[in-house]
């Protein structure tokens, strides 16, 4: 069965260095996100991704994030000069389309700042 | 603000204990919930969608039920394997995925 993949597992970063989270979605989806998960707390919507742009973000999304897609299978979130509260467990999900077609998660990046 | 409120945070059942789950929700305007189950370590894996009030789905032991205000998740004999983390989100405009707090099942064999 066709999954999302993440690398790495698990990052672990100074604070104040730019980390790259890496996904690959499924493939013949056409919609990316981001969500985090920061320790025993909820899971939280950071971002969405169509048609290489972004379509919707949340407020925790701010000018330290960015999102890309830099080929055909890739999907990255780029965190630039981390902080301590950015340590947390990152997923990258996909849908085939937008009319409430189900996300589907990966397994997640855990990053640690240092 | 759409808000997902879980209950209970945490179920311990016997082998074959059957119980129910419970997601409220307090949205403007539902265009779907979904459950998924989260292992440790892992993501959250889909189960079901719900788009409207009286809506039931099944899958093996699991069956989903949505009302205007909530959504209940019925384990039927229950087995140690559905031991995890259930997760109810909502939809409501736009294409994120609003989550409750989870509800931690474990099932002794």
């Amino acid at each position: 069965e066709p999954e999302v993949t993440q690398t790495p597992s698990h990052q672990v970063t100074q604070m104040g260095q730019e980390v790259i989270l890496r996904c690959v979605p499924i493939s013949n989806h056409l919609y990316f996100y981001w969500y985090r998960q920061i320790l025993g707390q909820k899971v939280e919507f950071l971002v969405s991704f169509y048609n290489n742009e972004i379509s919707e973000k949340s407020e925790i999304f701010d000018d330290q994030f960015s999102v890309e897609r830099p080929d055909g299978s890739n999907f990255t979130l780029k965190i630039r000069s981390t902080k301590l509260e950015d340590s947390a467990m990152y997923f990258c999900a996909s849908s085939p389309a937008y009319d409430n077609q189900p996300q589907h998660f990966g397994d997640g990046t855990r990053l640690s700042i240092l | 603000e759409d808000q997902v409120t879980q209950s209970p945070e945490a179920l311990r059942l016997q082998e074959g204990e059957s119980s129910s789950l419970n997601c409220s929700y307090t949205v403007s305007g539902l265009r779907g919930l979904f459950w998924y189950r989260q292992d440790p370590g892992k993501g959250p894996e889909f189960l079901f969608t719900l788009y409207s009030a009286g809506e039931e789905k099944e899958k093996e032991r699991l069956k989903a039920t949505l009302t205007k205000k909530e959504s209940f998740l019925h384990i039927t004999a229950p087995k140690p394997e559905d031991s995890a983390t259930y997760l109810c989100a909502v939809r409501t405009s736009g294409s994120r995925l609003t989550f409750g707090e989870g509800t931690q099942l474990t099932v002794n064999p």
